[in-house]
């Protein structure tokens, strides 16, 4: 039983479209951050949300923190090539050592 | 190079053989991370070394595996009499201190292939 789901698991979209990724858990959690790995290489860093509600932006991408600190959602819009990879959510509670991973997206953007 | 880094890149090993993967993380970070990643999928914790406490060896899956980290740096992890489920990229990961929120830095793994 994997305590973060994501949806979709794959999505395969044409450049220029917007699209969201959702992340959702029966579990609270203190924080959530967001991950981008490519093919042959480690999980990337792409922000960390730690307030229920809250809303981040980083250039073309979008992210929001659920009210109940359960879900989480990533956005972009006008998707480039660059987009491609794999979006992984990362849940964590204070004082945890780890952080929990979700099931994962896979986004392939068409030029 | 100032990342993670991860050896092998690549393994091939016979059912039955023990394996070790090495970790080298950031200088400095006091945190290292084992992870197992299947088909592409999301990241199962394994192992967690923080400075010198003894480590969280929750996520380990059985007693065939075994992590070291020496002198608070380099990490090795060790799978014992492998089995064809052993087979996944294992990422090692380093962070200063608690991974909350300037989050985990990843090396680029070691994809395990065992026959």
């Amino acid at each position: 039983t994997q305590l973060l789901e994501q949806s979709p698991q794959f999505l395969s979209i044409q450049e220029g479209e917007n699209l969201t990724v959702y992340c959702n858990s029966s579990s609270v959690f203190s924080s959530l951050q967001w991950y981008r790995q490519e093919p042959g290489e480690g999980p990337v860093l792409l922000v960390t949300v730690v307030t229920g509600g809250e809303v981040k932006k980083l250039k073309r991408l979008t992210f929001q923190f659920g009210d109940a600190r359960k879900d989480s959602s990533l956005h972009i819009t006008a998707a480039q090539p660059g987009d491609t990879g794999l979006y992984l959510c990362a849940g964590a509670w204070t004082g945890a050592n780890n952080l929990f991973f979700g099931t994962g997206t896979r986004l392939t953007v068409i030029p | 190079g100032a990342g993670v880094s991860q050896s092998p890149s690549n393994k091939v090993t016979e059912k039955g053989k023990d394996v070790e993967l090495r970790c080298d993380p950031i200088s400095g970070h006091t945190a290292l991370y084992w992870y197992r990643q299947s088909l592409g999928q999301g990241l199962e914790f394994l192992i967690y070394f923080q400075g010198n406490s003894a480590p969280d060896k929750s996520g380990l899956p059985s007693d065939r595996f075994s992590a070291e980290r020496t002198g608070g740096s380099v990490s090795t992890l060790t799978i014992q009499r492998t089995q064809q489920e052993d087979s996944a990229v294992y990422l090692c990961a380093s962070s200063l201190g608690q991974a909350i929120p300037g989050g985990q830095f990843f090396g680029p793994g070691t994809r395990l292939t065992v026959l």
